[in-house]
């Protein structure tokens, strides 16, 4: 289909690895956005891409994490050396502009990674 | 603490009754979006208001942007099975960097 699709679906890790979460937003989306969602909570956000801009880093939680976006589409998100705490749902989402909540500028999310740290 | 307060956290009822769920904050939104998301899938919008005071009907689902934009609801009528899931609101704000602010959510179980 043409939404938002991350892989993979499930990730198990041992504390201590390394892992990596990919995003293969809409096609021609220049927005693209990283979240995480710990059961029983809202979406916390992470990090955000728009088109050559620098991206806003403002959310993650840890040095350990990072993400890039290569050729204005695909995105990784890494957590090095994972952490029982890092264990939620990391959601990307894509939209068409940069400003959200505005009519119009809605975001697409994928179905999501569910991380387990052990 | 939450930017955006929602409440009820969790709501049971029987097919065929009405419900209301709050979403409260103490900051000016720009715009409020509220979400809903099943298991295993991501949000997926369904409204967005940006006036003070609108008030949006989406079949049988009525949403109300308060008249100073710090707060929102989402009425159903005669909620459906089909109505079950979490229903989130984010607001959008200037002093957030116009970055989405979700609320934890509300868990909707509707039975038959």
């Amino acid at each position: 289909g043409a939404g938002v699709s991350q892989s993979p679906s499930n990730k198990v890790t041992e504390k201590g690895k390394d892992v990596e979460l990919r995003c293969d937003p809409i096609s021609g989306h220049t927005a693209l956005y990283w979240y995480r969602q710990r059961l029983g909570q809202g979406l916390e956000f992470l990090i955000y891409f728009q088109g050559n801009s620098a991206p806003d880093k403002s959310g993650l939680p840890s040095d350990r994490f990072s993400a890039e976006r290569t050729g204005g589409s695909v995105s990784t998100l890494t957590i090095q050396r994972t952490q029982q705490e890092d264990s939620a749902v990391y959601l990307c989402a894509s939209s068409l502009a940069r400003t959200s909540g505005q009519t119009g500028n809605e975001q697409f999310f994928g179905p999501g990674t569910r991380l387990t740290v052990l | 603490t939450q930017l955006l307060e929602q409440s009820p956290q969790f709501l049971s009822i029987q097919e065929g009754e009405n419900l209301t769920v709050y979403c409260n904050s103490s900051s000016v939104f720009s715009s409020l979006q509220w979400y809903r998301q099943e298991p295993g899938e991501g949000p997926v919008l369904l409204v967005t208001v940006v006036t003070g005071g609108e008030v949006k009907k989406l079949k049988r689902l009525t949403f109300q942007f308060g008249d100073a934009r710090k707060d929102s609801s989402l009425h159903i009528t005669a909620a459906q099975p089909g109505d079950t899931g979490l229903y989130l609101c984010a607001g959008a704000a200037m002093e957030y960097g116009n970055k989405l602010v979700f609320g934890a959510g509300t868990i909707l179980r509707v039975k038959s």
